[in-house]
């Protein structure tokens, strides 16, 4: 059964660093999110992506935030200078068409701030 | 803000029981509702979605949208043991993004 990828699964890094995180969407999929869920908090929606373009962002998504598809499989969410609140795990997603279709989600990228 | 609401638990029963979770969302434009499980330290798995007013059953579980009373339900019947883990209500009130719940934490008993 087709399933989202991510690496790595644990990032442990500097505050002030900057961080990428890589996801590999489902192959047939062509809408894709990133969330991130705070130890103990709910999940929270910080960008969708269609057609090479973000199509939605949350308050949480600044300028800090940025993602990419450089290649027909990936999709990166780059974080330019880590806080400690930036702490988390990040959960990339995707779904196959419409913004309504159910969005299946990666076993995430628990990312750590020093 | 738009709220989804749940309440936080743990919800517990015993095995072979029907468990009940419920949801109540703000946004009466809300057209797509989804139930996602997520066990501890893991990503959120996908239960079952419902856009239409009523019931839709998958297995044990059957989920219930109520859209006049603001409403979706989860049941699970004959719960075990590994149905414990904390189920996330998830609403699409516009655009691309799951608005989830903070979620109800479930636990079967034997």
């Amino acid at each position: 059964e087709p399933e989202v990828t991510q690496t790595p699964s644990h990032q442990v890094t500097q505050m002030g660093q900057e961080v990428i995180l890589r996801c590999v969407p489902i192959s047939n999929h062509l809408y894709f999110y990133w969330y991130r869920q705070i130890l103990g908090q709910k999940v929270e929606f910080l960008v969708s992506f269609y057609n090479n373009e973000i199509s939605e962002k949350s308050e949480i998504f600044d300028d800090q935030f940025s993602v990419e598809r450089p290649d027909g499989s990936n999709f990166t969410l780059k974080i330019r200078s880590t806080k400690l609140e930036d702490s988390a795990m990040y959960f990339c997603a995707s779904s196959e068409d419409t913004s309504t279709d159910t969005q299946y989600f990666g076993p995430g990228t628990r990312l750590t701030v020093l | 803000q738009k709220e989804v609401e749940q309440n936080s638990g743990p919800l517990s029963v015993p095995e072979g029981a029907i468990a009940s979770l419920n949801c109540t969302y703000s946004d009466r434009v809300s057209q797509s509702f989804f139930w996602y499980r997520q066990y501890s330290g893991k990503s959120p798995e996908l239960i079952m979605s419902i856009y239409s007013n009523g019931d839709k059953e998958d297995g044990r579980f059957t989920a219930q949208l109520n859209k006049a009373s603001q409403y979706v339900s989860l049941l699970i019947r004959d719960s075990q043991p590994s149905d414990s883990a904390t189920y996330l209500c998830a609403v699409i009130d516009s655009g691309y993004a799951l608005n989830f719940g903070k979620g109800t934490s479930l636990l079967v008993t034997p």
